[in-house]
Order: C-alpha cells, then structure tokens, then sequence
C-alpha cells in the first residue's frame, strides 16, 4: 500500500521567504509527526498530531514555525521568514495510534530545504 | 548530557564479521527502545524494537540494561547491504521518540 508522502521533496528558498511543507499519512494513522535532521544530527522532534487531540508542539524551535492537520490526515508545516539555519531535511512520521511501545512510525523520504 | 549518545563512527569491518553498537540513554523513565536503520539520503525505518529480556531476529540481537542505561545491537555475518547509519531511538514520554544521532557501518569486501 501507499506509504508516507511528502512534498515538495527538494525546495530552496530565499532567506526571509515563508515555506509549506506538506505531509500525506498513512490512510487510517491517527498519529503524525514532524521531525527535522540537520547535517551530523540526530533527528529533532518538532510536532506531533493524535487525533482530534490538541498538538503538542513542545519541539517547535521558534514562532516562526507552524503546523495544522485538517482533517485528521494531511498536515502543513509553515515556516515564516526563513532563515539559514531553518536548512535541513524535514521528515513527517505516521503510526495506527501514538503508543509508541506498540506502534512503528513510518517515516516519508522528507523534503530537503534549503535557505540560502 | 546528550539524552541518546552514541559513537557516531563509522565502523569499517568486512563481510562476516560481526559488529556491536551501544547507546546510552539519560532518561531512567524511559520504556520503550528502538533500532532504526537508516540509508544514505533516505528516510529512517524500524529496524527493531528492544526488549527487556532481549531479542533477536536472524542475525540481529538486540540487548537492554536498564540498571546501566544502555542498550546494543548486535549484527553477526555482516552483509555489503548492512551499510548504514544505525539510530538508537528511546521513548522520550509524551508519546515522543528521541533519536540519536546515528552510528555508522560501512561493510566491505
């Protein structure tokens, strides 16, 4: 079956522009994720959906950083004024529920961003 | 302290050999434990989970201390395709992963 999508895969931007990415879950996964990973790091936790629930957003770095779930499936993830440290591969995650003993996330192939 | 440290690598050895990872962890509340494998320029996937008591699955053994906070892998009969970076993952609360920055393996012939 179809896994996780993302889009764009590859997008470079101005300093100061706003970006959306876009994450398509795994049909019927109630849990999403967003992650981003820097060059030589480990993954950074940003935000995470389950359900109706409210997001936690305790990973976001900074305002300028935001994301909505419409409908339970599809999520956007806003960056306003980008900066150069906002470069790196942001990859959404999906699992059936958020237990994460019982759960794997299944990770999409990320969109790499760059700011210049 | 970083919350999962591990060596980042890489590990050259040769096919057949068998290679150990470790990771250590900070947070003693901690419940579940994870391999993800991940390739160049792609996205990480479960590789497997760990359990308390240890597991294996053919010629990968996972292994938990939880007194010593840190868990392994073990790869026996190493394959070309095993080239990878290997993430130590360890349940942050919250329902929340937390990822290490990955160790590397490069098989060779």
């Amino acid at each position: 079956g179809a896994g996780v999508s993302q889009s764009p895969s590859n997008k470079v931007t101005e300093k100061g522009k706003d970006v959306e990415l876009r994450c398509d879950p795994i049909s019927g996964h109630t849990a999403l994720y967003w992650y981003r990973q820097s060059l030589g790091q480990g993954l950074e936790f940003l935000i995470y959906f389950q359900g109706n629930s409210a997001p936690d957003k305790s990973g976001l770095p900074s305002d300028r950083f935001s994301a909505e779930r419409t409908g339970g499936s599809v999520s956007t993830l806003t960056i306003q004024r980008t900066q150069q440290e906002d470069s790196a591969v942001y990859l959404c995650a999906s699992s059936l529920e958020a237990i994460a003993l019982t759960d794997t996330q299944y990770f999409g192939p990320g969109t790499r961003l760059t700011v210049l | 302290r970083k919350e999962v440290e591990q060596d980042p690598g890489p590990f050259n050895v040769p096919e057949g050999a068998t290679v150990a990872f470790n990771c250590t962890y900070s947070n003693s509340a901690s419940q579940s434990f994870f391999w993800y494998r991940q390739d160049c320029r792609k996205e990480p996937k479960l590789l497997m989970s760990v359990y308390s008591s240890g597991n294996e699955d053919g010629r990968f053994t996972a292994q938990l201390n939880r007194a010593s906070q840190y868990i392994s892998l073990l790869i026996r009969d190493s394959k070309l395709s095993d080239s990878a970076t290997y993430l130590c993952v360890v349940e942050g609360g919250g329902n929340k992963l937390t990822f290490g920055t990955g160790t590397q393996l490069k098989v060779e012939l």
